[in-house]
C-alpha cells in the first residue's frame, strides 16, 4: 500500500462548481499535510498546509484532515479555468514529504 | 517571498555526458534543499535531502555516484547527473525548506526536463 493514495482522475466539472479532491494517507506519523498545485511542466506550487485535523480556509479553497480516518480533502469553490491543474496532496514528517499521484483537473469555461 | 530558481529549465544531452541543474533560493535562505524526480503522470520521488555543508542523504534506490548533490550555500544547491542515459531522461524538481522555520513547508522550483539521446 502507498503512503499516500489518491485518485488520479482526470476530473472535468464546469466553471462554477465546486470540486472536492481526496485522499487517503497510511503513515500515521505524518504531522503536517500540504495540498500543491501544478501545471503541465512546472513546478508545484503550494496552495495549503495544516497541522492538525480540522478545516483551514484560505479564499475560494479549504483543507480539511481527518487523522482518525486519515482523509485528507481539498475543497475549491466557484472553480474557474485557470484552476485546471493536476492537485497534489502531500503527508509530511522530520521534514520531509510523501506525495500522492496527483489528480488532473480540468474546469471548462 | 519564497521564491525559488532552477536552471536550465530543459536540457538535452548526449548518452554518456554529464548534466548538471542548478536550484537557488532567490529571497530566503534554505536549511535544506531536495531534490525530486517526476515521470509522466506519475507523483514526486524524492531521490534525496541535501543540508547545506553536509553530505546529502539519498534515498534508497537512488545511485549517489550517479547523482551528485553539491549543497555548497544556504542559497544554492546542484544536482549533477553524471555520464546520463536514456534511462535519466526525466523531469528533476529541487525544492527549499526556510531557514529557522519548523514547518516542513517546501518551496519548489520550476524543474527541469532533461532528455538524454
Amino acid at each position: 500500500q502507498k503512503e499516500v493514495e489518491q485518485d488520479p482522475g482526470p476530473l472535468s466539472v464546469p466553471e462554477g462548481a465546486i470540486v472536492s479532491l481526496n485522499c487517503t494517507y497510511s503513515n500515521s506519523a505524518f504531522q503536517y499535510f500540504m495540498w500543491y498545485r501544478q501545471y503541465s511542466r512546472k513546478g508545484p506550487e503550494l496552495l495549503m498546509y495544516t497541522y492538525s485535523s480540522g478545516n483551514k480556509e484560505d479564499g475560494r479553497f479549504t483543507a480539511q484532515v481527518d487523522k482518525s480516518s486519515k482523509y485528507i480533502s481539498l475543497f475549491i469553490r466557484d472553480s474557474q479555468p485557470s484552476d485546471s491543474a493536476t492537485y497534489l496532496c502531500s503527508g509530511g514528517s522530520n521534514y520531509k514529504l510523501t506525495f500522492g499521484k496527483g489528480t488532473l483537473l480540468t474546469v471548462n469555461p | 517571498g519564497a521564491v525559488v530558481s532552477q536552471h536550465p529549465s530543459w536540457v538535452i544531452c548526449k548518452s554518456g555526458t554529464s548534466v548538471k541543474i542548478e536550484c537557488r533560493s532567490l529571497d530566503f535562505q534554505a536549511t535544506t534543499m531536495f531534490w525530486y524526480r517526476q515521470f509522466p503522470k506519475q507523483s514526486l520521488m524524492l531521490m534525496a535531502t541535501s543540508n547545506e555543508g553536509s553530505k546529502a542523504t539519498y534515498e534508497q534506490g537512488v545511485e549517489k555516484d550517479k547523482f551528485l548533490i553539491n549543497h555548497a550555500s544556504l542559497t544554492l544547491s546542484t544536482l549533477t547527473v553524471t555520464s546520463a542515459h536514456p534511462e535519466d531522461s526525466s523531469f528533476y524538481i529541487c525544492s527549499a525548506r526556510r531557514l529557522a522555520l519548523t514547518e516542513g513547508i517546501q518551496y519548489f522550483g520550476a524543474g527541469t526536463r532533461l532528455s538524454v539521446l
